[in-house]
């Protein structure tokens, strides 16, 4: 089972300001990682697919980058309604796992 | 537009059987490359991912759960069914289900909370 762990568990970033999530896999997964936004009381949402390609609908400032077993979402500047929890999640192999997550507050 | 929508009990005793049926629309599970799958999440906590079914009936489990789980899928009616036998009050959680297309989960539903308790 591929692992993949989340860093950190919890960001706090300035509105404005860069946010950085990294993602890593216990072994390589290639491109084949998706990021994912919740918010409280709602269902994950797909923002990236394929490490780097932003799903339909997903603003411009979020983006991916990585391949193998280091990936990174960033959030180019944070805006208000970017307060969530992000998940990564490998489908290279089954089982399909997700990382642990990584919460972003407002500072 | 592609909808998905958990439907099934709140509330379930320990040992008995969980049974949550996923109806969508939008799309035909009849289509190559096509999948629905399962995903969980305990209050407060990340998210599990446990089967998932391919439109040729290719079939995933996750290790961990295998034995308890089994998913199957009914084309005509639009709708995918997950059964979990022997719950445990730790497996109370909301449960989702997904479209997915072998790259990620791009649909979801609103999830159901599921609580185990006697």
């Amino acid at each position: 089972e591929i692992v993949m762990t989340q860093s950190p568990a919890t960001l706090s970033v300035s509105p404005g300001e860069r946010a950085t999530l990294s993602c890593r896999a216990s072994q390589s997964v290639g491109s084949n990682l998706a990021w994912y936004q919740q918010k409280p009381g709602q269902a994950p949402r797909l923002l990236i697919y394929g490490a780097s390609t932003r799903a339909t609908g997903i603003p411009a400032r979020f983006s991916g980058s990585g391949s193998g077993t280091e990936f990174t979402l960033t959030i180019s500047s944070l805006q208000s309604e970017d307060s969530a929890t992000y998940y990564c999640q490998q489908s290279y192999s089954p089982p399909l796992t997700f990382g642990g997550g990584t919460k972003v507050e407002i500072k | 537009q592609i909808t998905l929508k958990e439907s099934g009990p709140t509330l379930v005793k320990p040992t008995q059987t969980l049974t949550l049926t996923c109806t969508f629309s939008g799309f035909s599970l009849s289509t190559s490359g096509v999948g629905v799958g399962w995903i969980r999440q305990p209050p407060g906590k990340a998210l599990e991912w446990l089967a998932l079914i391919y439109w040729d009936d290719d079939k995933r489990y996750s290790p961990s759960l295998k034995s308890r789980l089994t998913i199957t899928k009914d084309t005509s009616k639009n709708q995918v069914v997950l059964t979990m036998t022997n719950m445990d009050p730790v497996d109370t959680a909301t449960y989702y289900c997904a479209h997915s297309t072998h790259i990620a989960f791009d649909y979801w539903g609103q999830g159901t909370l599921v609580t185990v308790s006697s």
